[in-house]
């Protein structure tokens, strides 16, 4: 079974704050995929990253796949109380067609 | 508007029944994907379909099935009901059968009481 461990669970901010969340595997994957979710919603894909190493920015948010394809990381420069949500890492190999997605990490941003 | 409807939204039912969940597909999406989220266990896949065939299975429980018909819209069929069965349902779909981008659905509140 594949796993991706997320750290941390919980995380709590005030505005103007900078973040990190982790997403790690002993699995190597094809590629990655960082989705949030809000109450009452389904998850929202962000960004999909694909070569190890790659860094992806999406605005106030950056993205980094690990060189061994195993790990990634989300950071957040500055965090507003819209980036409230839960974080989900997903990660797709390319033999199978499923997602794996990671235990999620849960962020509250305050004014 | 993720394009993939659920229905029904919010569900309440006796422990023992069985119920039936429903998922549109975004139009052109051959894959339909069906996962679970409790608070204690993250979002788990259940099983994928791609055009009407079985893809992938996941940890989808014997008391559960699943389809998808001709016209793509796939169903969740939960039995025996237990108290653990509780959680959102969420359904996704994407092109092809490969994950380049899943869009979920909003998801089915089922509540075994």
């Amino acid at each position: 079974t594949q796993l991706l461990e997320q750290s941390p669970q919980f995380l709590s901010i005030q505005e103007g704050e900078n973040l990190t969340v982790y997403c790690n595997s002993s699995s190597v994957f094809s590629s990655l995929q960082w989705y949030r979710q809000e109450p009452g919603e389904g998850p929202v894909l962000l960004v999909t990253v694909v070569t190890g190493g790659e860094v992806k920015k999406l605005k106030r948010l950056t993205f980094q796949f690990g060189d061994a394809r195993k790990d990634s990381s989300l950071h957040i420069t500055a965090a507003q109380t819209g980036d409230t949500g839960l974080y989900l890492c997903a990660g797709l190999t390319g033999t199978a067609s499923k997602l794996t997605f990671g235990t999620g990490t849960r962020l509250q941003v305050t004014l | 508007d993720s394009g993939v409807t659920q229905t029904p939204k919010h569900l309440i039912t006796a422990t023992g029944q069985r119920v039936t969940l429903r998922c549109s597909p975004r139009s052109g999406d051959l894959s339909v994907y069906w996962y679970q989220q409790s608070l204690d266990q993250g979002l788990q896949f259940l099983i994928q379909y791609y055009n009407g065939e079985e893809r992938a299975k996941g940890n989808i429980l014997e008391r559960f099935s699943a389809q998808q018909f001709p016209d793509l819209h796939s169903e969740l069929n939960l039995s025996s009901l237990e108290l653990g069965d509780s959680a959102l349902y969420f359904c996704a779909s994407s092109v092809e059968g490969r994950d380049t981008e899943a869009f979920f659905g909003q998801g089915t509140r089922l509540t075994v009481v």
